[in-house]
């Protein structure tokens, strides 16, 4: 498609419980990324992706966050056993393969996670 | 704690009036680049600017990166209402990194 899709708008979960979203990326691109944002605007980057393969996985939780992209199915970010730092919005991007230099990220609408 | 500093972090103009936001870095910027978000929504893509010295315009909004690639500024020209929302400039944190860093946001409120 022509626009990140982030599903759902918006998950709500009890703490402890497993939450799962999804990201279907522009189509072309060869980069997805999965960014947090929370209290003031403050974006945290997760993780990303090139093709299928983690490209950097730097700013994600060890223990309870995990994300794949693999072909022919949307890219998903799943937190087992969430708790309550875990509310915010999560944002995910695509950007397109350039062997120069880097290409603007174009971000969906976000995932609005509340843990209760 | 945010690497870029944006200023002002909020901002109330009349519509029809000039405004200018800044985002400052105390490294040097591999590449720089401006979003508009609005409540409830994703972030939209404005500009990328890579190189000294440049400047980029689209329709009423301009931005530049200085010679030193360390600051940018984002000009809106004869504001109006669509413009409102909130302003972010993001960065490379390293060539070919592929991840952002982004300032603290810019929230512009236009007046009628």
């Amino acid at each position: 498609g022509e626009e990140v899709a982030q599903t759902p708008k918006h998950l709500v979960r009890g703490e402890g419980q497993k939450a799962k979203l999804y990201c279907a990326p522009i189509k072309g691109h060869s980069y997805v990324f999965w960014y947090q944002q929370v209290l003031k605007n403050e974006f945290k980057f997760l993780i990303s992706f090139q093709n299928e393969n983690v490209f950097d996985e730097t700013g994600m939780p060890k223990e309870r966050f995990s994300a794949k992209c693999l072909p022919n199915s949307p890219c998903s970010l799943e937190i087992q056993a969430t708790k309550l730092e875990d509310s915010a919005v999560y944002f995910c991007a695509s950007s397109q393969f350039d062997a120069v230099s880097n290409q603007p990220q174009h971000f969906g609408d976000g995932t609005r996670l509340s843990i209760l | 704690s945010q690497e870029l500093e944006q200023s002002p972090q909020s901002l109330i103009v009349q519509e029809g009036k000039n405004l200018t936001i800044n985002c400052t870095s105390s490294k040097t910027l591999y590449g720089l680049y401006w979003y508009k978000q609005k409540y409830g929504e994703g972030l939209i893509f404005l500009m990328m600017l890579q190189k000294g010295g440049e400047e980029k315009s689209h329709e009423k909004i301009t931005a530049k990166l200085d010679e030193k690639k360390q600051q940018s500024s984002l000009h809106i020209t004869a504001s109006q209402p669509s413009h409102a929302g909130i302003y972010l400039c993001g960065a490379d944190k390293a060539p070919g990194a592929q991840k952002l860093v982004f300032g603290q946001g810019t929230r512009l409120t236009i007046n009628p």
